[in-house]
């Protein structure tokens, strides 16, 4: 089961910031957020993790909420291959090491 | 610097026959993992390995499919007696270490006739 609730599409004008929403209210305290997008059916491409703190890379910014319910992805400058599916997924502890993709939110990043 | 590779990208087979998928991870990662999709739904996973140990096969249907991790050469998933239903993307992952994020390969997509 996934632990996630996410929009199932949203879009987003190119050049502007794409903010993605994810609620994930049965977070436990040592679970962290990870972020994935998958482009046109190819591998799920890894994008940012975070536990409390808010985290950036050179791909996009991580916000999640001060008690750990939600959080936001922001894509600060979207581009038309920034279209994709993107995955919002909790790691379930004592579950081994898999990652529960839900049906994430389609991304269309418009011209 | 390679990242996960899998072949073949395309596989086509009968009803019956066998299926042999092939995953080379990261160099230097030691856990893979195996996840299936279905046409128009998210990821499952399957079932994860470090070298020479199945650790986890807890989304491997029970029958049809197995999967191993030898000490040398690519990991396999192997699908006997395949089924219109198998018919699917399946894609490998591999990490350096435990709980670290997954990277994920291009994905072998089967289709069965």
């Amino acid at each position: 089961d996934a632990k996630t609730t996410q929009p199932p599409s949203m879009d987003c004008a190119e050049g502007r910031a794409a903010n993605l929403p994810c609620n994930h209210s049965t977070i436990s305290g040592n679970e962290y957020v990870y972020w994935y997008r998958q482009i046109h059916s190819q591998g799920p491409q890894y994008i940012i993790h975070g536990l409390k703190n808010n985290e950036t890379n050179e791909m996009a910014s991580l916000i999640i909420t001060e008690d750990r319910k939600s959080s936001t992805l922001i894509l600060p400058h979207a581009t038309l291959r920034d279209t994709a599916v993107y995955y919002c997924i909790v790691r379930v502890p004592n579950t081994g090491n898999q990652f529960y993709f839900g049906t994430g939110t389609s991304l269309t990043v418009i011209p | 610097n390679a990242g996960v590779m899998q072949n073949p990208r395309h596989l086509v087979r009968r009803r019956g026959q066998e299926a042999r998928l092939r995953c080379s991870p990261v160099k230097g990662h030691s856990h893979v993992y195996w996840y299936r999709q279905l046409p128009e739904e998210g990821l499952k996973f399957m079932v994860y390995l470090q070298k020479e140990n199945i650790i986890d096969e807890s989304g491997m249907p029970k029958e049809r499919f197995s999967a191993e991790f030898p000490k040398e050469g690519p990991s396999i998933l192997r699908i006997q007696q395949v089924v219109r239903g198998d018919s699917a993307a399946y894609f490998c992952a591999s990490s350096p270490i435990l709980y670290n994020e997954q990277f994920f390969g291009p994905g072998t997509r089967l289709t069965v006739l």
